[in-house]
């Protein structure tokens, strides 16, 4: 099974910073690799999913990159609405393992 | 409106049986590969099981040993999960998702999970 690892696992940011998580896959998984943002008490929503195609509907100051075993999310000027918990998720093979999650919230 | 429905949570003894629906609609149904998601209260997400829009390919994680079953019936517009010889530590939301498209002839698996339900709560303690 391929095993997904984040970093951080948390992190504090004031709004209007720019933030980046990265993710890492235990074998090359080409470019199948999700973003997606979870808020308390609610269902995730994809933000980007085929490492750097940004869903519709999602603001463009998320962002994607990473092919093989090594990927990132940044986001560029972080907004109030976008305290939260973001995962990745690798689509590449069955079992689609997701990573452990990175809780961004407010300093 | 595009929209899943999850129902059939509920507290559950060990060793017994629960069977969670999600119920889709504003989408061709059965145009899709689905699956099930769960998430244990304050831990990360864990993808559980796919099916093919056909019901032909099915894929579950090793960790359930074979308890759980995915199953769908397009006509109903319906996905279920049945999960057998419950643990505790099945305790969790679950949550069904939309996976990618399927053509008549295969489906695209690598998707992103693009429609979330609302997720219904198990709990299984005695």
């Amino acid at each position: 099974d391929i095993q997904m690892t984040q970093s951080p696992s948390s992190l504090s940011a004031s709004v209007g910073d720019r933030v980046t998580i990265t993710c890492r896959a235990s074998q090359s998984i080409s470019s199948y690799l999700n973003w997606y943002q979870q808020k308390p008490g609610k269902a995730p929503k994809v933000l980007i999913y085929a490492a750097s195609t940004l869903q519709s509907g999602v603001p463009s100051r998320f962002s994607g990159s990473g092919s093989g075993t090594d990927f990132t999310l940044t986001i560029s000027g972080l907004q109030p609405e976008d305290f939260a918990t973001y995962s990745c998720q690798q689509s590449y093979n069955a079992p689609f393992t997701f990573g452990p999650g990175t809780k961004v919230d407010i300093k | 409106e595009v929209l899943l429905g999850e129902s059939g949570g509920g507290l559950e003894q060990p060793g017994g049986s629960l069977r969670l629906s999600c119920a889709a609609s504003g989408f061709s149904f059965s145009n899709y590969g689905m699956n099930w998601v769960r998430q244990a209260p304050g831990k990360g997400l864990e993808w559980v099981s796919y099916i093919s829009s056909s019901s032909s390919t099915v894929y579950y994680a090793d960790s359930l040993k074979g308890r759980f079953t995915i199953s769908r019936d397009n006509a109903k517009n319906s996905l279920y999960l049945q999960m057998n010889s419950l643990r505790a530590e099945d305790t969790a939301v679950y949550y069904c998702a939309r996976g990618g498209h399927c053509s008549s002839t295969s489906c695209f698996i690598r998707a992103a999970f693009d429609i979330w339900g609302q997720g219904t709560m198990v709990t299984v303690s005695s």
